[in-house]
């Protein structure tokens, strides 16, 4: 029973690195998105996906990539980290409709110096 | 971006006691209203996710209601335990299929 799963769940980068964030589910959902959660904010939205295949961006997408090559993983990349990137990112995964409760992964949370 | 506003931000409430807090969100373009509990150091979890104009939903004490043409949907604790300590976060999904969260209502109980 996996369900989302997020890796890594801390990681500590360079200003300037890039690294991916992988996010796989195993429940057949349609839908995957990803989120930052900072202090006093809530959860924003970075990017989604309605399939595989197709992705779109939210409310905070810059200096962030996607794609949803299989209906199970979804990737989040940094492409060149910086210190407001700082945050702790939840994957979550549903079925592509708006009655259907998303699935959230365990979190990772990223430091940027 | 969307105005998906929750109220108040924090509350404290003593045990035994009930309580109810706000979520307001676009009254226009209406998909579905979600309703999360988010205990510290674990994952958003599912509540309620409601669709229809005046739906209620319930679950063992916590209870939930919506009001789509006027933009709010309202969630109820009935007597407080300090189990229900978390924060409660709602969400809007639009047409747009794009989910997005308030910042969310943190509630203490204090036994």
């Amino acid at each position: 029973n996996a369900g989302v799963t997020q890796t890594p769940k801390f990681q500590v980068l360079k200003t300037g690195q890039s690294m991916t964030l992988q996010c796989a589910q195993d429940m057949n959902h349609e839908y995957m998105s990803w989120y930052r959660q900072d202090p006093g904010m809530g959860l924003r939205l970075i990017h989604y996906s309605v399939g595989a295949g197709i992705t779109d961006q939210g409310e905070v997408p810059n200096g962030y990539n996607v794609s949803r090559s299989t209906t199970e993983d979804f990737p989040l990349r940094l492409l060149s980290a910086a210190p407001s990137q700082t945050s702790v990112y939840f994957c979550a995964s549903s079925y592509f409709q708006g009655f259907s409760e998303a699935f959230f992964g365990q979190g990772t949370r990223l430091t940027v110096v | 971006i969307l105005n998906v506003e929750q109220s108040p931000q924090s509350l404290h409430v003593q045990e035994g006691d009930s309580t109810n807090f706000t979520c307001s969100f676009p009254s226009s373009n209406f998909y579905a209203l979600h309703w999360y509990r988010w205990e510290t150091a674990k994952s958003p979890e599912a509540l309620f996710v409601m669709t229809l104009n005046g739906d209620e939903k319930k679950k063992g004490r916590i209870s939930a209601t919506l009001n789509t043409k006027e933009g709010y949907s309202y969630l109820y604790i009935k007597g407080s335990q300090p189990e229900d300590s978390a924060t409660y976060l709602c969400a809007f999904m639009g047409g747009d299929y794009k989910l997005s969260f308030g910042a969310g209502t943190t509630v203490t109980v204090r036994a």
